[in-house]
């Protein structure tokens, strides 16, 4: 079975802090897409990385950077400095290589202070 | 460039009512799929179509019916409301099935079924 989950439900930072948000995927698949949402409180869902499972680089882009490690089943996602603009809910999810469909996990709502 | 488009954005329902959620999109992709969203829950996958002619059950298709008559239009239609109803909708679509490639949600519609 396919499965995403995200046990972090909410966390809370002061801004400029630094924050990791997990992703802990399982499948069988040996060809798969892991990804990163971000949902503002606005509601719309802003597509922030994509992932395949043949690519274990980690991946750096201003204050986001993604850390994929196979061994572990994980898709890490940390944010350097946060700020009050970072303050969305987060979703991981996971492709498999032959379907379109979207495995989602629970989402973590990240609030940063002032 | 329109991407996909969902129609409305808002909708109020009385139980028993029937409505249609329309989706389009304007990148001539083979695949679509609706998904609801529920606090704690992520996005759970309810119906998805690989081509015109052709759709499939997600997760949680009960209460919803989907056609693909179009390769641009993916209609969600619920025919008896009920209040378990109530959610958050995102269509999405991707260039094929097999493609690594991101999906593309529209913005989302909020129902409430009273």
């Amino acid at each position: 079975a396919q499965k995403v989950t995200q046990a972090q439900t909410e966390i809370s930072v002061v801004e400029k802090e630094d924050v990791t948000l997990d992703c802990v995927y399982e499948t069988r698949d040996t060809t798969y897409y892991l990804f990163w949402y971000k949902q503002p409180p606005s509601g719309e869902l802003v597509f922030l990385i994509r992932r395949n499972s043949f690519d274990e680089q980690n991946e750096i882009s201003g204050r986001y950077s993604w850390n994929f490690q196979k061994s572990t089943s994980s898709f890490n996602f940390t944010i350097t400095a946060s700020q009050v603009v970072d303050s969305a809910v987060y979703f991981c999810a996971l492709k498999l290589g032959n379907t379109g469909k979207l495995i989602f996990g629970q989402g973590t709502t990240l609030q940063v202070k002032p | 460039n329109a991407g996909v488009t969902q129609t409305p954005k808002f909708q109020v329902l009385k139980t028993g009512q029937s409505m249609t959620l329309q989706c389009a999109q304007d990148m001539n992709h083979e695949y679509m799929s609706w998904y609801r969203q529920d606090p704690g829950m992520g996005l759970r996958l309810i119906h998805y179509s690989v081509g015109a002619g052709i759709t499939d059950q997600g997760e949680v298709p009960n209460g919803y019916n989907v056609s693909r008559s179009t390769t641009e239009d993916f209609p969600l239609r619920l025919l008896s409301a009920a209040p378990s109803q109530t959610s958050v909708y995102f269509c999405a679509s991707i260039e094929s099935s097999g493609a690594g490639g991101e999906l593309f949600f529209g913005e989302g519609s909020r129902l409430t079924v009273l």
